[in-house]
């Protein structure tokens, strides 16, 4: 069964707006990763946070975690039509079987129009 | 090479065949990673392997196996295809399997099982 459910599954914005997706989780992580998917390609680490953290920042992204409530939220500012791509969140497990494994949430698709 | 190839790039296989998709990174990373990719379920983890000469099963493992014979190669092979196994294929590394590291992804292969 999949840790992570994204929100919304899609996402249409213009040029320029502000995209947040979000992630929610079920069970204790010892981090929680964002990653982007172009079309057609492997996926690429965007950011890394921890449990003990509760935001970061990279460029025009923003990561929260509230650990209280189990979810994150990916913010990227400013968007733009090559921010066009799917993201999806993956847990790292804190315990038992899954520590050190990620588990993918669905990922939520972002159409960014010029 | 640069980062993780994966070959082929995509295939075409009739059921009951079987077939090893390769997987090679020059990172000099101790954990590999096989997860398959199915619209609308994300990534699933298959089988993964945190150092050479080990291996363990993901979520989903029936019909697939790996072996890591050295630190670059993390081969995967469907020993009798069945059509359910369509999807497409992706090869992950991290420098640490056990800390939930950061995974660098290679390019994917498509399979078609008739």
């Amino acid at each position: 069964s999949q840790q992570g459910e994204e929100d919304p599954q899609a996402l249409s914005i213009q040029e320029g707006e502000n995209a947040t997706m979000n992630c929610s989780y079920k069970t204790s992580i010892n981090n929680l990763q964002w990653y982007r998917q172009n079309s057609g390609r492997g996926l690429v680490h965007l950011i890394l946070i921890r449990s003990n953290e509760r935001e970061k920042h990279s460029g025009r992204l923003r990561v929260t975690l509230d650990t209280s409530k189990k979810s994150s939220s990916l913010l990227i500012t400013a968007s733009r039509a090559a921010d066009t791509a799917s993201y999806f969140c993956a847990t790292s497990g804190a315990g038992g079987t899954s520590y050190g494994k990620l588990t993918f949430g669905q990922g939520t698709i972002l159409t960014v129009h010029p | 090479i640069a980062g993780i190839t994966q070959a082929p790039t995509s295939q075409i296989l009739a059921a009951g065949r079987r077939m090893t998709l390769r997987c090679t990174q020059d990172m000099r990373h101790n954990a590999m990673y096989w997860y398959r990719q199915d619209l609308g379920l994300g990534l699933r983890l298959i089988h993964y392997s945190n150092t050479a000469g080990t291996t363990g099963k993901g979520e989903v493992p029936d019909g697939y196996s790996v072996s890591r014979a050295n630190t670059d190669d993390f081969p995967l092979t469907l020993a009798s295809a069945v059509p359910s196994q369509t999807s497409v294929y992706f090869c992950a590394s991290s420098g640490s399997g056990l800390a939930g590291s950061e995974q660098f992804f290679g390019p994917g292969t498509r399979l078609t099982v008739l």
